[in-house]
């Protein structure tokens, strides 16, 4: 069935670090990808969407890439903040909107 | 600045008691749809609805209940509370159009004594 898989974690970074949070899917048809975020005692934000194969979605200095080949929207970010420390969590949108299949989810500590 | 406002952040209900969470979202999207988060488990999906009126049984609608009669409410209904329903609820809503991802409430946060 439909599947979303994010790297477990916490996450530790120093602040000026690279980040990486790995997430592969599967899915029948051609799903949109989407990668939220959850600060603490709140509800989920959109952070970031690829509509199709090879789309780059980006804010706030976060990037995904869509890779069909490798069924993958790994989530990227040159140089993490103290205030990125949150709950990221991959997600599908299947066809018709009516259904969205999320990740675990990965905490991340970044440390000043 | 388009929202889903969720009742109360936070709620302390007693066993058995009958609970109303509501939601409501100024963007006049058509579906919507209630999940609960508890930690290890992730999201799971309650019920949702596409339409005034229609309801759909998401992965656990054992002990819910829904009701749409108006296009921004969404009402989530705990018929007679138990222990094992104490946890986070988030409501979200998207748009009939694909692809624009939800936009989420900030959460209840429901205890069940």
């Amino acid at each position: 069935g439909d599947s979303v898989t994010q790297m477990e974690g916490p996450v530790t970074l120093s602040e000026e670090a690279f980040l990486t949070i790995n997430c592969t899917y599967t899915a029948t048809g051609y799903p949109s990808l989407f990668w939220y975020v959850q600060y603490p005692g709140e509800g989920l934000q959109l952070l970031l969407k690829a509509t199709k194969a090879d789309d780059k979605g980006s804010n706030k200095g976060f990037e995904a890439t869509y890779r069909k080949e490798t069924t993958s929207f790994h989530l990227e970010k040159g140089s993490v903040q103290v205030s990125d420390s949150a709950v990221y969590f991959c997600a599908l949108e299947l066809t018709g909107g009516f259904k969205t299949i999320f990740g675990a989810g990965t905490r991340l500590f970044v440390k000043a | 600045d388009v929202k889903v406002t969720q009742s109360s952040r936070y709620l302390v209900k007693r066993t058995g008691e009958k609970v109303f969470l509501e939601c409501v979202q100024d963007m006049d999207h058509e579906n919507m749809f209630w999940y609960r988060q508890d930690p290890g488990l992730g999201l799971r999906l309650i019920y949702f609805s596409y339409d005034v009126k229609m309801k759909e049984k998401g992965d656990i609608p054992e002990g819910y209940s829904v009701s749409r009669e108006k296009k921004e409410r969404f009402s989530l209904i705990l018929e007679s509370a138990s222990t094992n329903q104490t946890s986070m609820y988030l409501c979200a809503s998207s748009s009939g159009a694909r692809l624009g991802g939800y936009t989420f409430g900030s959460g209840t946060r429901l205890t069940v004594v």
